[in-house]
């Protein structure tokens, strides 16, 4: 059960697009369709931004976009706001009823 | 509205014992996986267990088995941790998560916070 991995910080001007990367393994990432992605807050509880590799839940804004290509899967995130500035987490299934976590990304709004 | 509210995280002694409980409302408690998430202060989100809908199977992390029972009563919509011999590196806040199909945590709890420490 080794998380997930991805870069420790990235960062992008108002406006730019940013991707997060997310690499794990055949077991997990790249064994299902099954990967997720959760915005936290400092303080506050994370929050579902992308399921399903792509899939973005009612309320999510549309500049949130998730993709996958084997064992690494992807967010994106375009016409970056402030409010955006936040940590964020990857998460795959990884067989017989198990989640795994990626590490964290935090994304700072220049 | 779905809502899972958290209660009874604390200060516990290593070695010592401490039940948390998860109040889910808005939604057929039963018929979703229940799990629990942690998150040790300045550091990432762990995956702790998960428990089917109807409270007869149970999955944990390698870090917590044998030490950690999730358990559930649908009939007060209540899931629960019993967590015992807690050690130093259990402190964390924990999060009550409902997943869709065991999949993915879609509603996250407000977290309790848990710390072992002498």
């Amino acid at each position: 059960q080794s998380a997930l991995t991805q870069p420790r910080s990235v960062s992008g001007s108002p406006g730019q697009s940013v991707t997060i990367s997310c690499t794990g393994t055949s077991t997990d990432v790249g064994g299902y369709n099954y990967v997720s992605w959760y915005q936290q807050h400092p303080g506050k509880a994370p929050k579902l931004v992308i399921y399903d590799v792509s899939k973005r839940p009612s309320g999510v804004p549309d500049r949130f976009s998730g993709s996958k290509s084997g064992n690494t899967a992807s967010l994106t995130i375009s016409g970056l706001q402030a409010e955006d500035e936040a940590d964020y987490y990857c998460c795959s299934y990884a067989g017989t009823y198990t989640l795994v976590f990626g590490g964290g990304t935090m994304l700072t709004v220049l | 509205e779905v809502q899972l509210l958290e209660s009874g995280g604390g200060l516990v002694q290593p070695g010592g014992s401490l039940r948390l409980s998860c109040a889910a409302s808005g939604f057929t408690f039963s018929s979703y996986p229940m799990g629990w998430v942690r998150q040790a202060p300045g550091k990432g989100l762990e995956w702790v267990s998960v428990i089917s809908g109807g409270g007869g199977s149970t999955y944990y992390a390698d870090s917590v088995k044998g030490r950690f029972t999730n358990s559930r009563d649908n009939s007060k919509n209540t899931l629960y941790l019993q967590m015992n011999s807690l050690r130093a590196d259990d402190t964390a806040v924990y999060y009550c998560a409902k997943t869709e199909s065991w999949i993915r945590v879609d509603v996250w709890g407000q977290g309790t916070t848990v710390t072992v420490s002498s």
